[in-house]
């Protein structure tokens, strides 16, 4: 099956430093992928879909000058969290699908602690 | 945007005994409801899903039904086995996630 993998699984960070985490598709080309966020006990919350070469469509609330995605290439998107606060910790974790493909392949997740 | 409801939050059954997991959907745009299986510390998992155009799929002991008229669909889950212990979240155009079932299979 499709392997997507991320990068950092784990990060702790300073407050107002920024942290940047990868996605990446290991054996199909990518050319959607989606950041999510999820905290502890609860659901996945859709950040932003990304195309590849356009910009992210960030969802209504997701800060798109704190959460900045690339999408630059079939196999790698990108996310980076700008001026990390206590408040971003949490658990992202990116999804990618094929073109024409519904079923979306999920990375293993990123922890992020801002301290 | 898509608001996806899913009830219940948890749910315990004996082995063996089924499982129903209920979600709502807003947005009669929506034509993909995927569900999917998250064991704790892992990623979500798609098990089983649906389009719109019908009613009812079946893949060995799940099954998922969809009524596009009310916004509804349900996820089956039927001769439960310890190992089906997980959370389960519905979808609505593959990214808008329910809020989750907590779902403990008790041996």
């Amino acid at each position: 099956g499709a392997v997507v993998s991320q990068h950092p699984s784990w990060v702790i960070c300073k407050s107002g430093t920024s942290v940047k985490i990868e996605c990446r598709s290991l054996d199909f080309q990518a050319t959607t992928m989606f950041w999510y966020r999820q905290f502890p006990k609860q659901s996945l919350m859709l950040m932003a879909t990304s195309n590849e070469g356009s910009k992210a469509t960030y969802e209504q609330g997701v800060e798109k000058d704190k959460f900045l995605i690339n999408h630059a290439s079939l196999t790698l998107s990108t996310l980076t969290v700008t001026s990390a606060h206590p408040e971003d910790s949490s658990f992202y974790i990116c999804s990618a699908t094929g073109q024409g493909v519904y079923e979306q392949y999920f990375g293993p997740g990123t922890r992020l602690t801002v301290t | 945007g898509e608001n996806v409801e899913q009830h219940p939050s948890t749910l315990s059954v004996q082995e063996g005994d089924s499982a129903v997991i209920k979600c709502t959907y807003s947005d009669s745009a929506s034509n993909y409801f995927p569900w999917y299986k998250q064991e704790l510390g892992k990623r979500p998992q798609l098990i089983i899903d649906i389009r719109s155009n019908v009613g009812e799929k079946k893949d060995q002991r799940i099954a998922v039904t969809l009524n596009k008229t009310a916004k509804h669909f349900s996820l089956h889950i039927t001769e439960t086995q310890p190992e089906d212990s997980a959370v389960y979240f519905c979808a609505a155009r593959r990214s808008y996630f329910g809020t989750g079932t907590s779902l403990t299979v008790i041996p």
